[in-house]
């Protein structure tokens, strides 16, 4: 069966440090990847999606940005974190020729 | 571009009682339809899902939504609600090639004894 993880599961962080966080899925090939920010008062927001290793698309402008150096392994970056990159991010995956999408555990990141 | 609507950010109802929780969405061609569970602090759980086959879909723990092109609805149910069910639900639209999805803003449910 497929499962997707992401670490850390929280994270502390000052304003203007660096952000790596990952997510990787099991048991499947190929897997189309996304990442979601779920802010308070503000929904669930798409911030990136990959079809492909190395194919990355941006859904909304700003201070982050997304990797995908392995079929399964998708990473949400920043160089500079701001205030308002605080909240839930989320990862995704769903497998082609489906329409569903299966959600990781989640990173609680406050940024401070 | 595709939209959903959930009225009602909050819905109480007590142990036992019919569950409904409504969700409308906009779009220019058939849909695909999801309902996800969220419980604190944890991911989101896909509950069921519309894809064009059977318009009354049944999910995990009960749940079941009813696709209604004429209103363009896709309201979830449950007979009875358990105190487990108190979580945030939220529904969702896919679109285009990639299947992104669009989510409402979601709603409480909260489940009194």
């Amino acid at each position: 069966s497929q499962t997707i993880h992401q670490w850390p599961a929280t994270l502390v962080q000052p304003v203007g440090s660096p952000l790596s966080l990952e997510c990787t899925v099991e048991g499947t090939s190929n897997p189309n990847l996304y990442w979601y920010r779920q802010a308070a008062g503000r929904g669930l927001q798409l911030l990136f999606y990959s079809v492909g290793i190395g194919q990355i698309s941006s859904e909304v402008p700003q201070n982050l940005s997304a990797s995908r150096p392995q079929d399964r392994q998708f990473i949400l970056s920043s160089k500079k974190l701001l205030l308002s990159d605080s909240g839930f991010y989320l990862c995704a995956w769903r497998a082609s020729g489906s329409h569903e999408q299966y959600f990781g555990p989640g990173t609680r990141l406050t940024v401070t | 571009a595709q939209s959903v609507t959930q009225l009602g950010s909050h819905v109480s109802v007590s142990e036992g009682a019919l569950v409904l929780l409504r969700c409308n969405y906009s779009s220019s061609v058939p849909p695909y339809l999801f309902w996800y569970v969220q419980y604190p602090n944890q991911g989101l759980q896909l509950l069921l899902k519309y894809t064009s086959a059977a318009t009354l879909v049944k999910g995990i723990n009960g749940f079941e939504a009813e696709f209604k092109k004429s209103e363009t609805s896709f309201h979830l149910t449950k007979p009875s609600a358990h105190m487990s069910d108190a979580a945030e639900y939220f529904c969702a639209v896919s679109e285009g090639a990639a299947s992104k999805l669009t989510f409402g803003t979601g709603t409480r449910l909260q489940v009194t004894l």
